[in-house]
């Protein structure tokens, strides 16, 4: 069965940086982009970016661009993000998920449970 | 940017009644060449993580119920809640797929019980 595991919850300070892993299974993870969105405390969603774990081609939101990086590891079906120069703003539940395609993007059908990133000094 | 608006901000409807939550976008979102609505909408329960209900606008995901319907073109969209359940309350989001550089949300449609 296909699933999204993602690494456990980070406190990190202001300034700093956080990586988070989201492990694949039960699928052929270099055949389906991969999405990171977040939900701030009541606020709503947000797109944070894609990867192509095939190419390693990726696409981020411009509110993240020169702050983020998406990369992934084939050999062990694995997709990062690393967000830098952390905000108290960036507290927030991080999620990957995995867009469905047949002839056109149909959304994301499969996500990891989540990643609660806190910044805090 | 494309931006996605959804009205109304909050919805509160009786059990068994219908639900209707509009999304439109500040360009059309319909990929002329392959005739299809590139909006998905979401279902976001406290906790968990989003749950796709329609893809193309208007079709609907693998087990979802028959209750939820999706349609519109260009730039309106709607998602229908046919007979209101318990279990729907949530918050429903639309996204567009369009443009590929930025995949934007709606900000959300909280939909309670009267």
């Amino acid at each position: 069965q296909v699933q999204l595991e993602q690494s456990g919850a980070e406190v990190k300070k202001p300034g700093a940086s956080v990586k988070v892993s989201c492990k694949a299974s039960g699928y052929t993870f270099t055949g389906y982009y991969l999405h990171w969105v977040r939900q701030a405390p009541g606020q709503p969603l947000e797109w944070v970016g894609w990867i192509n774990p095939k190419t390693g081609g990726t696409s981020y939101g411009k509110k993240f661009q020169g702050r983020v990086t998406m990369t992934r590891d084939t050999s062990i079906s694995t997709a990062y993000l690393d967000l830098t120069k952390l905000r108290s703003d960036d507290t927030a539940a991080y999620y990957c998920g995995r867009e469905m395609y047949t002839s056109s993007p149909m959304g994301c059908d499969f996500w990891g449970q989540g990643t609660l990133v806190t910044v805090s000094s | 940017d494309i931006v996605m608006t959804q009205s109304p901000d909050s919805l509160a409807v009786s059990l068994g009644e219908r639900a209707t939550i509009n999304c439109k976008s500040s360009q059309s979102v319909l990929y002329s060449s392959k005739n299809t609505n590139y909006v998905v909408w979401y279902q976001k329960k406290p906790g968990q993580p989003p749950k796709v209900l329609i893809y193309w606008a208007s079709t609907r995901a693998s087990g979802v119920p028959d209750r939820f319907s999706g349609s519109g073109s260009g730039t309106d969209f709607t998602l229908t809640i046919s007979s209101l359940q318990a279990e729907d309350v949530a918050v429903y989001y639309c996204q567009q797929f369009y443009d590929n550089a930025l995949y934007t949300f709606g900000q959300g449609t909280k939909l309670e019980i009267k």
